[in-house]
């Protein structure tokens, strides 16, 4: 079946305007995270929905940042007024799992770069 | 905070020869996983050890786990050069947690 999509695969800003980038889970999976990576760095957790329940923000690095999910379906992370360390890549993944910490399955990714 | 810490940060081999990565972590886990990530894109679960395993098997990988060092290895035998990738290890840790805490990974080349 399908996989995770993200979109745009690649998006070149210039400092200060506004970015969204999207996030198709996986069909039937409650949960999405979203993840920064910078480059030749590990993945640092931003943002994580279940369900309906209230996301955990805890990781967001500013409050120019910003996440949205529509019940199980598509999410959308938004960055205002972009800075140059804003760039990296962006990876969300989805799970079916809620209790623990099972297998996450991976988007590409959207490559952004903050002029 | 960093959970797990992967060992070497680069490693190169020539083709057919095995790999061998080692990941370190601080606090009690419930599992540990494995990931692959080819040219800075998604990530690819690979394989998930539990905290009461000791050794698990996959095709051309074996992971083994020793919570009394809290530490891991994951081998891969016969390597080829399309195992070219960065390699993470993920920790999940914590009752009731959903979070997987991720290393900053090992990139492999393997030389054809």
């Amino acid at each position: 079946g399908a996989g995770v999509s993200q979109s745009p695969s690649n998006k070149v800003t210039e400092k200060g305007k506004d970015v969204e980038l999207r996030c198709d889970p996986i069909s039937g999976h409650t949960a999405l995270y979203w993840y920064r990576q910078r480059l030749g760095q590990g993945l640092e957790f931003l943002i994580y929905f279940q369900g309906n329940s209230a996301p955990d923000k805890s990781g967001l690095p500013s409050d120019r940042f910003s996440a949205e999910r529509t019940g199980e379906s598509v999410s959308t992370l938004t960055i205002q007024r972009t800075q140059q360390e804003d760039s990296a890549v962006y990876l969300c993944a989805s799970s079916p799992y809620r209790q623990s910490q099972e297998t996450q399955y991976f988007g590409p990714g959207t490559r952004l770069l903050v002029l | 905070s960093q959970q797990g810490e992967e060992d070497p940060q680069a490693l190169s081999i020539q083709e057919g020869e095995n790999a061998t990565m080692n990941c370190s972590y601080k606090t009690s886990i419930n599992n540990l996983q494995w990931y692959r990530q080819n040219s800075g894109r998604g990530l690819v679960h690979l394989i998930l050890i539990r905290s009461n395993e000791r050794e698990k098997h996959s095709g051309r990988l074996r992971v083994t786990l020793d919570t009394s060092k809290k530490s891991s290895s994951l081998l891969i035998t016969a390597s080829r050069a399309a195992d070219t990738a960065s390699y993470f290890c993920a920790t999940g840790s914590g009752a009731g947690s959903y979070q997987l805490t991720f290393g900053k990974g090992t990139k492999l080349s393997v030389i054809p």
